[in-house]
């Protein structure tokens, strides 16, 4: 159980053009999502913290009217990076929260992370 | 919050040998630590976790060591494979911060055959 999927695995597109990554829970519900990105050889950074039915909450620095996130589902949040440039090339991950069920504790799972590439 | 290591230090083992990676954590308040296992091009999978009420817990393989009173987390990976080599993170779950992780910044483990 708590797989994490994304889609694409990867893409390749020109500078100016939007792109939309998809996160979905596939066995469980997930009221939170998150957001990373990863540049190589770093740790990962949280860019935003996505709601099912609310706005998303930004970290500082992350552009809101760059990186649209929409969480339409307790099962399915997005990332679309508008405009997308060669510096926005990175490994984007995204983990969904699940209530654990004993202890009560959330424990985060990740997806296996899209890659983006702009020329 | 995030964290960022530029310069990811590496832990070099012999298969078959124990690893202990170390991680030191920064908020006294977190009472939750996860342990996460990232192979190159993958994201984070998760190892283990252990609660601030205990300073033990014990998986396959692995062990996770909670220090509290020096901020100390460890993770133990008994007889070490080469399966095993990846990037190790640790994380923190910050309360003040609103609930969320905060990752450490990673350690490369590498399983010499």
């Amino acid at each position: 159980g708590a797989v994490v999927s994304q889609h694409p695995s990867w893409v390749i597109c020109k500078s100016g053009t939007s792109v939309k990554i998809e996160c979905r829970s596939l066995d469980f519900q997930a009221t939170t999502m998150f957001w990373y990105r990863q540049f190589p050889k770093q740790s990962l950074m949280l860019m935003a913290t996505s709601n099912e039915g609310s706005k998303a909450t930004y970290e500082q620095g992350v552009e809101k009217d760059k990186f649209l996130i929409n969480h339409a589902s307790l099962t399915l949040s997005t990332l679309t990076v508008t405009s997308a440039h060669p510096e926005d090339s990175s490994f984007y991950i995204c983990s969904a929260r699940r209530l654990a069920g004993g202890s009560g504790q959330e424990t985060q799972y990740f997806g296996p992370g899209t890659r983006l590439l702009v020329l | 919050g995030e964290s960022v290591g530029l310069h990811l230090p590496t832990l070099s083992v012999q298969e078959g040998d124990n690893s202990i990676i170390n991680c030191a954590y920064s908020n006294s308040a977190s009472d939750y630590f996860i342990w996460y296992k990232q192979e190159s091009g993958k994201g984070p999978q998760f190892i283990i976790d252990i609660r601030s009420n205990m300073d033990k817990r014990q998986g396959q393989r692995v062990t996770v060591l909670l220090n509290k009173t020096v901020k100390h987390l460890s993770l133990q990976i008994a007889a070490t494979q080469p399966g095993d080599s990846a990037v190790y993170f640790c994380a923190e779950n910050n309360l003040p911060a609103g609930n969320m992780l905060t990752f450490g910044g990673g350690t490369r483990l590498m399983v010499k055959p």
